[in-house]
């Protein structure tokens, strides 16, 4: 079955760059997207199509998808974005979700 | 304002059964393929099962054969039945709206239920 592979956490200054990766098996050829979850809360979409962002979802977040490697980016990180986030994609009708990334602002 | 509902989540034996229901409200519900995502108590999103606009069903192998998702375009409601639970399906079960024209992310999730399986 397909997997995918992100690191545990990500630790990142604040208004500094923070990048999650997500590996996958040649997952450049099919659609990644990002969820954003707080403690307590449901999964928010933040990133989906590799690159696009939902309404309402701040321009500092940003997401690429190439080879094996899907990256979400977060330009200027805030204290606000410390959270769990989680890859997805889709594979032979089923979807698959990455392992998750505690975001740590500090 | 498209909203998700859930309801049915409690506490279940080992072995026995229960029905979960997600009420969906503020969209054309059945333009819409659905899906259940679980998350156990501290760990990530686990994929559950989908079903499309058309009724055409997929589960995890985790569930694949004990479970069974289903809809009800006439009321506006989702559903997952789910037989000879485990202690390992423990979790809070989310039903989640995939939008096709962002597919193959979901735009909108409910709130979640929790399903607690012991004795």
């Amino acid at each position: 079955s397909y997997e995918l592979t992100q690191p545990p956490s990500v630790s990142v200054s604040p208004g500094q760059t923070a990048s999650i990766t997500c590996f996958g098996n040649k997952l450049g050829d099919k659609y990644a997207c990002w969820y954003q979850q707080k403690p307590g809360q449901s999964p928010v979409l933040v990133i989906y199509q590799n690159n696009k962002r939902p309404s309402g979802i701040p321009e500092r977040f940003s997401g690429s998808n190439s080879g094996n490697t899907a990256t979400l980016t977060i330009s200027g990180t805030q204290a606000m974005d410390e959270a769990d986030y989680y890859c997805q994609a889709w594979d032979s009708s089923t979807v698959v979700f990455g392992g998750g990334t505690k975001l740590t602002v500090l | 304002e498209v909203q998700l509902l859930e309801s049915g989540g409690g506490l279940v034996p080992p072995g026995g059964a229960l029905r979960l229901s997600c009420a969906a409200s503020g969209f054309t519900f059945s333009s819409y393929d659905m899906r259940w995502v679980r998350q156990a108590p501290g760990k990530g999103l686990e994929w559950v099962s989908s079903i499309s606009r058309g009724g055409s069903t997929y589960y995890a192998d985790s569930v694949k054969g004990r479970f069974a998702i289903s809809r009800d375009n006439s009321k506006n409601t989702l559903y997952l039945q789910m037989n000879s639970l485990r202690a390992e399906d423990t979790a809070i079960y989310y039903c989640a709206r995939l939008n096709e024209v962002i597919s193959p992310a979901s735009d909108y999730w409910g709130q979640g239920t929790l399903v607690t399986v012991s004795s």
